[in-house]
């Protein structure tokens, strides 16, 4: 079974903070997503990598920055947290464009719903 | 482009009745379809995914969907709706470069005893 975790359930901040969220997947997937979901609004994509040290935006990514370091690890950054950044936040895998997946699924986390006071 | 309309916010059903859950799809390539459903305060699950195979598809706990390329259209339904189907729903269309995916805003199913 593929396991994607994130570093935290909750978490609370307050406004100008620095905020990092940890997704870790082990099944060796190339493509890392990251997303907010709002009441409403559905999935949002904020940025995503399709290899190591690579990331593309998504349709929001204003005020988020992202890592990737190693494979198996991809990191929202928050630089200064802002009340308009309260959300939940899922972060998601997937095999690569080209493999033999049939339609390529992504795997998602349990989610970090983040609070900024 | 593509885009993904699903035209109910929240659908409400009796336990033992069919769900019917509906999703509609504009895509410039030819699409890969998914339905995912999260639980409360869970992650999203797959459902069922469609991509360019047999049209009807049958997913998870009982669901399928339908890819109707004349009316865009990719519901999804089961025919006896349980309690433990209280979730939200999400469709989801997938294609292009970088596996470019847009979710639809989700549907909120209620299961009434």
């Amino acid at each position: 079974d593929v396991k994607v975790t994130q570093s935290s359930r909750y978490l609370v901040k307050r406004t100008g903070e620095k905020v990092f969220l940890e997704c870790v997947q082990d099944m060796d997937h190339e493509n890392m997503f990251w997303y907010r979901q709002d009441p409403g609004l559905g999935l949002r994509l904020i940025y995503f990598s399709y290899d190591v040290k690579m990331k593309e935006k998504g349709d929001i990514p204003e005020g988020y920055s992202v890592s990737r370091e190693k494979k198996e690890r991809f990191s929202l950054i928050l630089e200064s947290a802002s009340t308009n950044q309260t959300s939940m936040y899922l972060c998601a895998s997937s095999l690569a464009l080209g493999r033999p997946a049939g339609g390529i699924e992504q795997f998602f986390g349990p989610g970090t719903r983040l609070t900024v006071l | 482009a593509q885009s993904v309309t699903q035209l109910d916010s929240h659908v409400s059903v009796s336990e033992g009745t069919p769900v019917l859950l509906r999703c509609n799809y504009s895509s410039s390539y030819s699409p890969s379809l998914f339905w995912y459903v999260q639980h409360p305060n869970k992650g999203l699950q797959l459902l069922l995914k469609y991509t360019s195979a047999a049209t009807l598809v049958k997913g998870i706990n009982g669901f399928e969907a339908e890819f109707k390329k004349s009316e865009t259209s990719f519901h999804l339904t089961k025919p006896s709706a349980h309690m433990s189907d209280a979730a939200e729903y999400f469709c989801v269309v997938s294609g292009g470069g970088y596996q470019k995916v847009t979710f639809g805003t989700g549907t909120k199913l209620q299961v009434i005893p």
